[in-house]
């Protein structure tokens, strides 16, 4: 089993649409967790960091469930730019570990 | 702040030869940083995990005498890949954590990546 798994997708979805990703991770011993989104050819970013009680960034919310393990990303009105891969990140004494990602194209 | 420069981005040489690549922190001390490799359409795998002033610790199935890591300071790091061959063709990104003014300790911020093609 994956450290990290994640659907890989890929999600097509209009702009505007809602759209959430999820995450699960093996390790229970976990401290940290994260979204990176990466596009074409280039590095991941930093998205936001996920805590125990959710958080949310302008049209993203993250969610973390420690009890399953579980990591969520909900991204409401998408934009085209919204269109790259999102990498579900987990850590552990600064060892990070990355989901396969999962593949995000909104259209117009 | 929190930037990562890499240098440089993109490199073509011949079988054989070796290829450094380095990796700074622009605006913060690393006291960690971290190399990566990704193949087309897959995801990150972590080669080595370096701390300033020691040795690198390399993951299972990556070759330290083939892929030299040395992290001589809280800004740079350096990966040479030594002897390169086609098959270490691949997009390599550093990323860095340490003291970021406004940020988490935890966090790694990446380089721009380097793409290398081993003719």
């Amino acid at each position: 089993r994956k450290e990290v798994e994640q659907d890989p997708g890929p999600f097509n979805v209009p702009e505007g649409a809602t759209v959430a990703f999820n995450c699960t991770y093996s390790n229970s011993a976990s401290q940290s967790f994260f979204w990176y989104r990466q596009d074409c050819r280039k590095e991941p970013k930093l998205l936001m960091s996920v805590y125990s009680s959710g958080n949310e960034d302008g049209r993203f919310t993250a969610q973390l469930n420690r009890a399953s393990q579980y990591i969520s990303l909900l991204i409401r009105d998408s934009k085209l730019s919204d269109s790259a891969t999102y990498l579900c990140v987990v850590n552990r004494n600064n060892d990070m570990r990355f989901g396969a990602g999962t593949r995000l194209t909104v259209k117009p | 702040g929190a930037v990562v420069s890499q240098h440089p981005s993109r490199v073509i040489c011949k079988s054989g030869t070796s290829v450094k690549i380095e990796c700074r922190s622009l605006d913060f001390q690393a006291t960690t940083m971290f190399w990566y490799r990704q193949f087309p359409k897959k995801s990150l795998m972590l080669m080595a995990t370096s701390n300033e002033g020691s040795k690198a610790t390399y993951e299972q199935g990556v070759e330290k005498d083939k892929f030299l890591i040395n992290h001589a300071s809280l800004t740079l790091s350096t990966l040479t890949v030594t002897s390169a061959h086609p098959e270490d063709s691949s997009f390599y990104i550093c990323s860095a954590s340490g003291r970021v003014v406004g940020g988490r300790a935890d966090t790694q911020y990446f380089g721009p990546g380097t793409r290398l093609t081993v003719l």
